[in-house]
């Protein structure tokens, strides 16, 4: 019973850099989510998806691009990283619909931006 | 729109006191309002949620948070603090209008001093 995966958990990447990180699920969820965590400013939504096929921007998109690949796995990508992205980077899922469902966490990625 | 707003980025209390952490929200819709906690290097496991049933709601370990209509209030309860406890807590709303987008607070740190 794994819940939510993420890899890498670490990663540190040069300014420009591209680099997906991975997340899957393996609880049925329709809904998954990546967010980052900075000090100060609690967790933020980058991306999220409600179902397969689907995908919405959250409150800080840009610079980040998603794929759904499938109802378990939901990949966030940086194109070309920047400093700015220094940050814990957490992917998310919950289900069925319904908005009371929680989110269930991955242990997130640290990623740094030189 | 919806938000949440913590009081108080960090906490004190000593072993075996009350532990009050804030939460207030905005919401124009009926609220779905959440505590979860974070150890460190670790994700968030839920603590709580309020979704419209009974107003005083009861967590795992001790933990209870009341929600307060009028007040527009969920603040976090304990009423005796252990040394485990020492966490970031995040209060998070959502409601059945926002397309599964759940909004965090900054989050509290907590101490607890022996």
């Amino acid at each position: 019973n794994a819940g939510v995966t993420q890899t890498p958990k670490f990663q540190v990447l040069k300014t420009g850099q591209s680099m997906t990180l991975q997340c899957a699920q393996d609880m049925n969820h329709n809904s998954m989510y990546w967010y980052r965590q900075d000090p100060g400013m609690g967790l933020r939504l980058i991306y999220y998806s409600a179902s397969e096929g689907t995908t919405d921007k959250g409150e800080v998109p840009n610079g980040y691009n998603v794929s759904r690949l499938n109802k378990r796995e939901f990949s966030l990508r940086l194109e070309s990283a920047a400093p700015s992205q220094t940050s814990v980077y957490f992917c998310a899922s919950s289900g069925p619909t319904s908005p009371n469902e929680k989110l269930f966490f991955g242990s997130g990625t640290q990623l740094s931006v030189l | 729109a919806q938000s949440v707003t913590q009081l108080g980025s960090h906490v004190s209390v000593s072993e075996g006191a009350l532990v009050l952490l804030r939460c207030n929200y905005s919401s124009s819709v009926p609220p779905y309002l959440f505590w979860y906690v974070q150890y460190p290097n670790q994700g968030l496991q839920l603590l709580l949620k309020y979704t419209s049933a009974a107003t005083l709601v009861k967590g795992i370990n001790g933990f209870e948070a009341e929600f307060k209509k009028s007040e527009t209030s969920f603040h976090l309860t304990k009423p005796s603090a252990h040394m485990s406890d020492a966490a970031e807590y995040f209060c998070a709303v959502t409601s059945s209008n926002t397309g599964n987008q759940f909004y965090f607070g900054t989050g509290t740190s907590l101490t607890v001093i022996p």
